[in-house]
């Protein structure tokens, strides 16, 4: 068990559709990062967020958007879904903003949009 | 940009076997090398890291040594288990440029038979 608690663990959803995935880092870590695995895409890295603030922004569509609220635990909210975007999604916790540290993951969430 | 390529698997051994997973990285500066492994169903897990050049890092049996010269971080096990068949993943984090973006490869599954 990394620390790392992601919400919901499956999710299954149709074209069109708004979802929220939501995350709570290891107690005692400022930054979240979140990543989108699928098989054609491998895993892609989205968007980090340290400490309530936006930190480095990856491949990450503008449908999508991701904050962090006070308590530090994160949100990604996915809309106007397409197939393509069945996928898992993961994010990850970190002590520092710096990637240098390691990063725990959580178990994923499996979206799958029909 | 920054790249991470590593062999594509599937890797079939027979447990005991000796492994080399190779790894090589397109980076400015001298990032930091990762190699993380997930578990079928879970998420990734950090393996072992090296933050220079000619550091080597090691956990479980495993081991990676950072080459700068060949721009290389390739995973090594004398002899494999069942219980090491995964998917591992090769990644870096940039140390400098202002670039946080961390960059993983597309990870090479490993399958280990009794």
């Amino acid at each position: 068990d990394s620390g790392v608690t992601q919400t919901p663990k499956h999710l299954i959803t149709a074209t069109g559709q708004r979802v929220t995935l939501r995350c709570s880092p290891r107690s005692g870590d400022l930054s979240v990062y979140w990543y989108q695995q699928s098989l054609d895409q491998g895993l892609q890295f989205l968007i980090q967020y340290y400490n309530g603030e936006e930190r480095a922004k990856g491949n990450i569509l503008e449908r999508f958007s991701a904050q962090q609220f006070p308590d530090l635990h994160s949100e990604l909210n996915l809309s106007s879904l397409e197939l393509g975007d069945s996928a898992l999604y993961f994010c990850a916790s970190s002590v520092d903003d710096n990637p240098r540290y390691e990063q725990y993951f959580g178990p994923g969430t499996r979206l799958t949009v029909t | 940009g920054n790249s991470v390529t590593q062999m594509e698997g599937p890797v079939t051994l027979s447990e005991e076997a000796f492994l080399t997973i190779n790894c090589t990285y397109t980076a400015t500066g001298y990032p930091s090398l990762f190699w993380y492994v997930q578990y079928p169903g879970e998420g990734l897990q950090l393996l072992l890291k090296a933050t220079k050049a000619d550091d080597k890092g090691s956990n479980k049996g495993f081991e990676a040594t950072y080459r700068k010269e060949t721009t290389s971080f390739h995973l090594e096990k004398g002899s494999v288990q069942v219980s090491d068949s995964a998917v591992y993943f090769c990644a870096l984090s940039p140390q400098s440029g202002g670039s946080y973006i961390p960059t993983f490869g597309r990870g090479t599954s490993l399958i280990v038979h009794p």
